[in-house]
């Protein structure tokens, strides 16, 4: 599976559009976008995922640029609640379909 | 629907000694995975199973073993623990006709 590459951390403002980076130049063809997030010590929580078009759901849109190497997350009126850290996770949608972590970004959302 | 359930949610135990986490699902899932996290870090994979009977290794197995019976049970057993499996667990489902994994709770293990 690709690897990412996250910002380890990030700010945003309560009521603000939270925009969320990540970077996969090495994404194959049939690689999908996978976003979760971990608030606090919970388990990690499916956000939304993608494979070359735009997504939206009720949680957040997912933005892939046309090369597909890299997407945004996009919270678009975050809250206190969305405080978390985020995973962006590239692979393939078949098989045994095993994610591997990284790091993430902390998002903190401030009032 | 309770989705992925883990138990125990705490759980201390002395060096040496043997316990056996727990994770069912309700959701008929064929695949499920366990995974552990230390401190600040992110989640890394101990072991997977594609269905009942399968079972395979991921990324930190040594010290852990797995048997999936049934489609709705995937147990996590520790021999002989040791102060370096302290962690937080996590046990998770995906299913074909679901959007991403379902995670549990988590079973937070401290080895003293």
């Amino acid at each position: 599976d690709a690897k990412t590459t996250q910002p380890p951390s990030m700010d945003c403002a309560e009521g603000r559009a939270a925009n969320l980076p990540c970077n996969h130049s090495t994404i194959s063809g049939n690689e999908y976008v996978y976003w979760y997030r971990q608030i606090h010590s919970q388990g990690p929580q499916y956000i939304i995922h993608g494979l070359k078009n735009n997504e939206t759901n009720e949680m957040a849109s997912l933005i892939i640029t046309e090369d597909r190497k890299s997407s945004t997350l996009i919270l678009p009126h975050a809250t206190l609640r969305d405080t978390a850290v985020y995973y962006c996770i590239v692979r393939v949608a078949s098989g045994a379909q095993k994610l591997v972590f990284g790091q993430g970004t902390r998002l903190t959302i401030n009032p | 629907n309770a989705g992925v359930t883990q138990t125990p949610k705490f759980r201390i135990l002395k060096i040496g000694q043997s316990m056996t986490l727990q994770c069912t699902q309700d959701m008929n899932h064929n695949y499920m995975y366990w995974y552990r996290q230390d401190p600040g870090m992110g989640l890394k994979l101990i072991y997977y199973s594609v269905g009942a009977g399968i079972t395979d290794k991921g990324e930190v197995p040594n010290g852990y073993n797995v048997s999936r019976s049934t489609t709705e049970d995937f147990p996590l057993r520790l021999e002989l623990a040791a102060p370096s499996q302290t962690s937080v667990y996590f046990c998770a489902s995906w299913g074909d006709r679901s959007y991403g994994y379902t995670f549990g709770s988590g079973t937070r293990l401290t080895v003293v």
